[in-house]
């Protein structure tokens, strides 16, 4: 069973559209984010959600809405995107701060 | 805020050689410090993790030692194999509910060479 299950995997879209990504983990973790991976490999925060609160946000545009219907999902919605969202984003849960376990990602392409 | 730097990459090793990795830290309080590793294509995997000063994390013949003194949680392994190609990341957390998140090195790019 895949612990932290991201979908879909790739996604090409056009600017100014609109998407989803979907997260779900089977670990029982209380703790899920979101990650934003650029051209460059660098790894960077944008959203962590405890037991279905907002915990962090960071500088993030207001086009990205996460949404957690339970402990075990998390979403992301994009608006209006732009060429410079194109990046892999990656779901992650972890329990009581330890350790993260990360989805397999989602390459954006915005063209 | 706290950060965290890594060697750049990418490291070229012939197939058996030995291979270190430098990562470096700056936080306040005391961190968890961790390696994960990216296939190609693939995800992050956790490679090993240290939660306290002098602990030593250890997995696949990987070993890294947290040093509170150096900051230091440098990445080894005795043998290389071409399966280890991959890009390593160093990462931070502080373990606090409000501010719980991973800080990434840039990541160094492995490759080995039979």
């Amino acid at each position: 069973d895949t612990a932290v299950s991201q979908t879909p995997k790739y996604l090409v879209t056009q600017m100014g559209n609109d998407k989803s990504i979907k997260c779900e983990q089977n670990l029982g973790h209380d703790t899920m984010y979101w990650y934003k991976q650029d051209s460059k490999k660098f790894l960077k925060i944008m959203f962590s959600y405890n037991n279905k609160e907002l915990i962090i946000n960071e500088t993030v545009p207001n086009r990205f809405s996460p949404k957690s219907p339970d402990k075990a999902h998390l979403n992301l919605h994009i608006n209006s995107l732009e060429l410079g969202d194109s990046a892999v984003y990656f779901c992650a849960s972890s329990h009581r701060y330890t350790e993260a376990f990360f989805g397999q990602g989602t390459r954006l392409t915005v063209v | 805020g706290d950060s965290v730097t890594q060697m750049e990459g990418p490291v070229t090793l012939s197939e058996e050689a030995f291979l270190t990795i430098n990562c470096t830290y700056t936080a306040t309080g005391y961190p968890s410090l961790f390696w994960y590793v990216q296939y190609p294509g693939e995800g992050l995997q956790l490679l090993l993790k240290a939660t306290k000063a002098d602990d030593k994390g250890s997995n696949k013949g990987f070993e890294a030692t947290y040093r509170k003194e150096t900051t230091s949680f440098h990445l080894e392994k005795g043998s290389v194999q071409v399966s280890d190609s991959a890009v390593y990341f160093c990462a931070l957390s502080d373990g606090r509910r409000n501010t719980d998140k991973l800080i990434f090195g840039t990541g160094t790019r492995l490759q080995v060479f039979p």
